[in-house]
């Protein structure tokens, strides 16, 4: 089976920066996801990561380390939209995610 | 490009009842399509996956004649809750892969919210 596991909460004000970690244990890996989700919509996609490092992308970045099973999603120049649940997803044959973590955005 | 819609967007009805939802592609052919469910403040699990033209693999613990799916062609999958209880209130999201290996191969609809009174 699959244990993903981020942090539930994570508050921060606007403008500054903010990491949401994610450290995965799984059978097989073949890419890691991360996702937005606001509240009552489906989730958007936003980041993907198969090679170890940090891939950049406007004002997110996501890193991957293969071999610690460790992945971060960095949110910079927080705005008030960005308010929203973030999902750590990892594919083996299928997609599982973890939780998400709940990043509120105060002014 | 890539668009997946869902019918009904959220669907209130008695216990006992069956309740059908749709998932569509708009603007690709999906081979396979894959049926969420996420319960309040909690993350997607998946239910089952359909691939068209033959019967759903369903993940552990999910009864396939409670959730029937259905994948008729390469648009659109269904999903019926069958006798639904309040139990099976929940927020139903589907997605669709065109098979290709691509970075990000599936694409959600926007979810179905079922209430079961």
């Amino acid at each position: 089976g699959q244990n993903i596991d981020q942090p539930t909460e994570m508050t921060a004000t606007e403008g500054a920066i903010v990491q949401i970690n994610c450290t995965y244990q799984t059978s097989g890996f073949n890419g890691l996801f991360w996702y937005q989700q606001h509240a009552g919509e489906a989730p958007t996609f936003l980041s993907y990561n198969v090679l170890d490092g940090l891939e950049e992308k406007g004002r997110f970045s996501s890193f991957l380390s293969r071999s610690k099973g460790y992945s971060y999603l960095l949110l910079k120049e927080l705005q008030m939209k960005d308010s929203a649940s973030y999902l750590c997803a990892v594919r083996e044959y299928k997609l599982s995610f973890g939780a998400g973590t709940t990043v509120t955005v105060r002014a | 490009g890539a668009v997946v819609s869902q019918h009904p967007s959220w669907v209130i009805c008695k216990s006992g009842t069956s309740v059908k939802i749709e998932c569509r592609s708009l603007d690709f052919q999906a081979t396979t399509m894959f049926w969420y469910r996420q319960f309040p403040k909690q993350s997607l699990m998946l239910m089952a996956t359909s691939n068209e033209g033959s019967k759903a693999t369903y993940e552990q613990g999910v009864e396939k004649d409670k959730f029937l799916i259905n994948h008729a062609s390469l648009t659109l999958s269904t999903l019926t809750v069958t006798s639904a209880h309040p139990e099976d209130s929940s927020f139903y999201i589907c997605s669709a892969s065109s098979g290709r290996r691509e970075l990000n191969e599936q694409f959600f609809g926007p979810g179905t919210r079922l209430t079961v009174l």
